[in-house]
């Protein structure tokens, strides 16, 4: 069974600040592990996957992500936040192929001016 | 490449009707998903189908609610009976039938079905 959760349904960050908003994972085999964005009354994007290649990945609009088996983390970090980063952002895991995808309860990301 | 297309995006049910939410995939996609998103929450899996089959269907509630694929035309999930409990939004994703590692799942808008 997998499990992902994220710690904190609500951040809020000053334009160019750090971005950091946190996932851990529980999965039984070795998972695959994904950060999407929703904005309001949207659909989820893609913003970054790991696949067992590179821990450290990087993904669009400049965010990050570090896969820390250890710790059972992907955590999802920006330098310097960006109003138009303001949206809900998703943790997934799966155990890869064609499996189904579970999510996280989401982080909500404000960005002040 | 048309993206996954969901219709409609808004529908409106009273309690007891039917509701049909309808996903066409991005052309060449063979496998679909369907993901339900209640209120303040993440989005939960429900069933995952190929063309005329049923792959995984462990998240779908046992009553009322169904799901196809036919070979021709999107992909339909069936809701009978609606209750105020079913007010979410649904989602579709669709993914490439490729051997490999991973497919990435492509969402389609979602449709917001509101029982009243």
């Amino acid at each position: 069974a997998q499990s992902v959760t994220q710690l904190g349904s609500h951040v809020s960050v000053s334009e160019g600040a750090l971005v950091l908003l946190r996932c851990n994972y529980s999965s039984s085999v070795p998972p695959y592990l994904f950060w999407y964005v929703q904005y309001p009354n949207q659909g989820l994007q893609l913003l970054l996957k790991y696949t067992s290649a590179a821990t450290l990945v990087k993904g669009i609009n400049g965010f990050e992500a570090e896969f820390k088996k250890s710790e059972t983390s992907f955590h999802l970090t920006k330098p310097s936040a960006h109003m138009s980063d303001a949206a809900e952002y998703f943790c997934a895991v799966s155990g890869g192929g064609s499996e189904k995808l579970v999510f996280g309860k989401g982080t909500k990301l404000t960005v002040n001016p | 490449n048309a993206g996954v297309m969901q219709n409609p995006r808004h529908l409106v049910r009273r309690r007891g009707q039917e509701a049909r939410l309808r996903c066409s995939p991005m052309k060449g996609h063979s496998h679909v998903y369907w993901y339900r998103q209640l209120p303040e929450e993440g989005l939960k899996f429900m069933v995952y189908l190929q063309k005329e089959n049923i792959i995984d269907e462990s998240g779908m509630p046992k009553e009322r609610f169904s799901a196809e694929f036919p070979k021709e035309g999107p992909s339909i999930l069936r809701i009978q009976q609606v209750v105020r409990g079913d007010s979410a939004a649904y989602f579709c994703a669709s993914s490439p039938l490729e051997t490999g590692s991973w497919n990435e799942q492509f969402f389609g808008p979602g449709t917001r079905l509101t029982v009243l």
